[in-house]
């Protein structure tokens, strides 16, 4: 079955440093790939997709490479501010494959001090 | 986009009790699924709402225990029934048209005593 797995957090950086999170899948299909952020007290909010390979998502200076040769998603940001304080989800549905139901990794927690 | 409203934003509930959830979106959508967020977890899903028939349910829950209803394309409901306190968590419903992004409701924070 699809599967999706992240880096474990929590991460904690300072403002103005580099952010990766990483995220590989599993599916049988062709997925789409999403990163959602969920800030506190919140609920989901879409940040970044892509739906074939080597294409790339970005938002809020955030960015994701669909990589279907390594099968990874990798979330990045060149500078973080306090802001980006939250847990970030990857997520993959295979609507190719019937289905476009969201499968979620576990979260990372993204802490960012001034 | 679509936007998604949820009600009610959160509860408190005793153990036995029922409580129904109402998701509302501002537009048409094929697709409204119904997860679950555990404290401190990530989101798993429940169930797919399907307009005018029964709900597809995931491995793990079962229409007796999380009923669903979606009489149209723009609102669903998903209730929680007999609720003990393993059942506090997070609702969260989502919708979209296939082949296209998901949205999601601002969930409903629901806490069992």
């Amino acid at each position: 079955g699809n599967s999706v797995t992240q880096m474990e957090g929590p991460v904690t950086l300072s403002e103005e440093a580099f952010l990766t999170i990483n995220c590989t899948y599993t599916a049988t299909g062709y997925p789409s790939l999403f990163w959602y952020v969920q800030y506190p007290g919140e609920g989901l909010q879409l940040l970044l997709k892509a739906t074939k390979a080597d294409d790339k998502g970005s938002n809020k200076g955030f960015e994701a490479t669909y990589r279907k040769e390594t099968t990874s998603f990798h979330l990045e940001k060149g500078s973080v501010q306090v802001s980006d304080s939250a847990v970030y989800f990857c997520a993959l549905s295979d609507p190719q494959g019937g289905s476009e139901k969201l499968v979620f990794g576990k979260g990372t927690k993204l802490t960012v001090n001034p | 986009s679509a936007v998604i409203s949820q009600k009610p934003s959160r509860d408190i509930c005793q153990r036995g009790t029922s409580l129904t959830i109402q998701c509302q979106v501002d537009s048409q959508v094929t697709m409204m699924f119904w997860y679950r967020q555990q404290p401190g977890q990530s989101l798993t899903l429940i169930a797919t709402a399907n307009q005018g028939s029964e709900a597809t349910y995931e491995s793990g829950f079962v229409i007796d225990k999380f009923p669903i209803s979606r009489p149209n394309l723009t609102f669903s409901t998903l209730t929680v029934s007999n609720m003990s306190p393993e059942d506090s968590s997070i609702y969260l419903c989502s919708g979209g048209r296939a082949q296209e992004t998901q949205y999601f409701g601002p969930g409903t924070r629901l806490l069992v005593l």
